[in-house]
C-alpha cells in the first residue's frame, strides 16, 4: 500500500520567507506525487506533479518540489512567500492500478505581513 | 465554462429529503470521482467511474448513489443522510493515460445536513 505522512499540521512564515511543506512517502513501486493547493471553500489546485522525470520538478506560483527517492521525500519549498500563498496544502501519491490518489492530512500555511 | 463545475455549491437539506449534486467537466476526460472532504479528516475518495462504468466504490453507505450518464457529467443522488454526512463533497476529473494521474477538481458543494 501506498501513503504520504506531511510531517506538520501548520506552518507558519512572514511575508517575503523561505516556504518548507515537508512530505515523506511509502510506495512499493516508482510513485507518482503531487503537491495540491486548497484555498478557504475553493476545491484543490494542482501545484506541480512528479512523474519519474526530472527530479527537481517546477510548478505554478513559484513553487518546485524535489523527488529524493534515498529518503522517500518529496518537500515542498518557494523562496519567498506571498500573503496570497495561505492556504492548505495537500501532498499526495497516486496508487496502482486504477488512478487512485492516497492524500496526505493536508498542511495549513499561515503567513504573516 | 471551463474545468470542472459543481451545483449547487451550498446544499441544506433535512434528514428525510432526497436531493443531487451535480458535476460537470469540460477537459475531455475520461474517468470522474467523487471525494469527501470532512474537517480534520483526510480526502477521502467515495466513487470512481471511468468510461462512464463505476470501478470503485470505497464502501460508501447506499444513501448516496452515483449517476455517471456520459464522460462529461456524474451525479451524486442523496438521500435520509444523517447528521455526520455534513462536509465538502467534491468532484474531479482526469485522464486516463500511462503517464501522470493528476485530477482536476472542481470547487465543490458545501452540504449541511439538519
Amino acid at each position: 500500500a501506498q501513503s504520504v505522512t506531511q510531517l506538520d499540521s501548520h506552518v507558519s512564515v512572514s511575508e517575503g520567507t523561505p516556504v518548507l511543506l515537508r512530505c515523506n512517502y511509502s510506495s512499493s513501486y516508482s510513485p507518482s506525487l503531487f503537491w495540491y493547493v486548497q484555498h478557504p471553500n475553493k476545491g484543490l489546485q494542482l501545484l506541480l506533479k512528479y512523474t519519474s522525470a526530472a527530479t527537481l520538478v517546477k510548478g505554478i506560483n513559484g513553487f518546485e518540489a524535489e523527488f529524493k527517492k534515498s529518503e522517500t521525500s518529496f518537500h515542498l519549498t518557494k523562496p519567498s512567500a506571498h500573503m496570497s500563498d495561505a492556504a492548505e496544502y495537500f501532498c499526495v501519491v497516486s496508487n496502482t492500478g486504477f488512478q487512485k490518489l492516497v492524500f496526505g492530512t493536508g498542511t495549513r500555511l499561515l503567513v504573516s505581513p | 465554462e471551463t474545468g470542472v463545475t459543481q451545483t449547487p455549491r451550498h446544499l441544506v437539506m433535512g434528514m428525510t429529503n432526497k436531493k443531487s449534486l451535480k458535476c460537470e467537466q469540460h477537459l475531455g476526460h475520461n474517468a470522474m470521482y467523487w471525494y469527501k472532504q470532512s474537517a480534520k479528516k483526510p480526502l477521502e475518495l467515495m466513487f470512481v467511474y471511468s468510461l462512464e462504468e463505476r470501478v470503485e466504490n470505497n464502501s460508501v453507505p447506499s444513501r448516496f448513489s452515483p449517476e455517471c450518464p456520459n464522460s462529461s457529467h456524474l451525479f451524486l443522488h442523496l438521500h435520509t443522510l444523517q447528521p455526520e454526512d455534513s462536509a465538502l463533497y467534491l468532484c474531479a476529473s482526469s485522464q486516463q493515460s500511462s503517464g501522470g494521474y493528476e485530477q482536476y477538481f472542481g470547487p465543490g458543494t458545501r452540504l449541511t445536513v439538519t
